[in-house]
């Protein structure tokens, strides 16, 4: 069975500090993607960052940049200089080759003034 | 700027009505999802879509119909609503091109009272 497993419901960071939001996820095949998805409070899913398995090299985005460890099947978000608006839902995601898409529950992300 | 529009943000239904829940994509999409979302259970898929007359179940269809007679509309149907099905509802469309994600429509908030 494919899952994506997000181990933290919530996280707080200060503004402007660093922040990863950790994801687990098990598949049997060896060509997929994972996302990570943000959803603001006002709900529209958006996009922040993809990443390839045939790619080594980590993914980035301006501020935001994963760990992807194939071998252990982890794939960490960073957020650096955690702003206001980053304050979000965000969540983990895995597409197979039949193009569906399996999310993790969601980490809730506080932001700290 | 491309979109997924759901027709309704906020709806209130009784038990036992009818419901429809649309979703119009204007990006020439060939895949079409809906998906549930619950606190602490995240994105459940309920049905896609892969063509025209083209619907799949998904891993929580029972309850829940769909139509799809063209390319850029994905109507979900709720035979006989019930409490149970108070929710949010997210549609989604795709390319074949998996790199791109899913776009999400703003969702909708069902209340089944």
């Amino acid at each position: 069975a494919q899952t994506v497993t997000q181990s933290q419901p919530e996280m707080s960071v200060q503004e402007a500090e660093t922040v990863t939001l950790s994801c687990t996820y098990d598949t049997s095949e060896s060509d997929y993607y994972l996302f990570w998805y943000k959803q603001p409070p006002s709900r529209q899913m958006i996009l922040v960052i993809r990443q390839e398995a045939y790619k080594q090299q980590n993914a980035t985005e301006n501020r935001f940049s994963v760990n992807f460890q194939k071998a252990a099947k982890s794939f960490s978000l960073k957020i650096s200089d955690s702003q206001l608006g980053d304050a979000a839902m965000y969540f983990c995601a895995l597409m197979n080759r039949d193009d569906k898409i399996i999310f993790g529950k969601g980490t809730r992300l506080h932001i700290l003034p | 700027d491309v979109k997924v529009t759901q027709s309704s943000r906020y709806l209130v239904k009784r038990t036992g009505e009818k419901v429809f829940l649309e979703c119009v994509q204007d990006m020439d999409h060939e895949n079409m999802f809906w998906y549930r979302q619950d606190p602490g259970l995240g994105l459940r898929l309920i049905y896609f879509s892969y063509d025209v007359k083209m619907k799949e179940k998904g891993d929580i269809p029972e309850g829940y119909s769909v139509s799809r007679e063209k390319k850029e509309r994905f109507s979900l149907i709720l035979e006989s609503a019930s409490t149970n099905q108070t929710s949010m509802y997210l549609c989604a469309s795709s390319t074949p091109r998996r790199e791109y994600g899913y776009t999400f429509g703003s969702g909708t908030r069902l209340t089944v009272v």
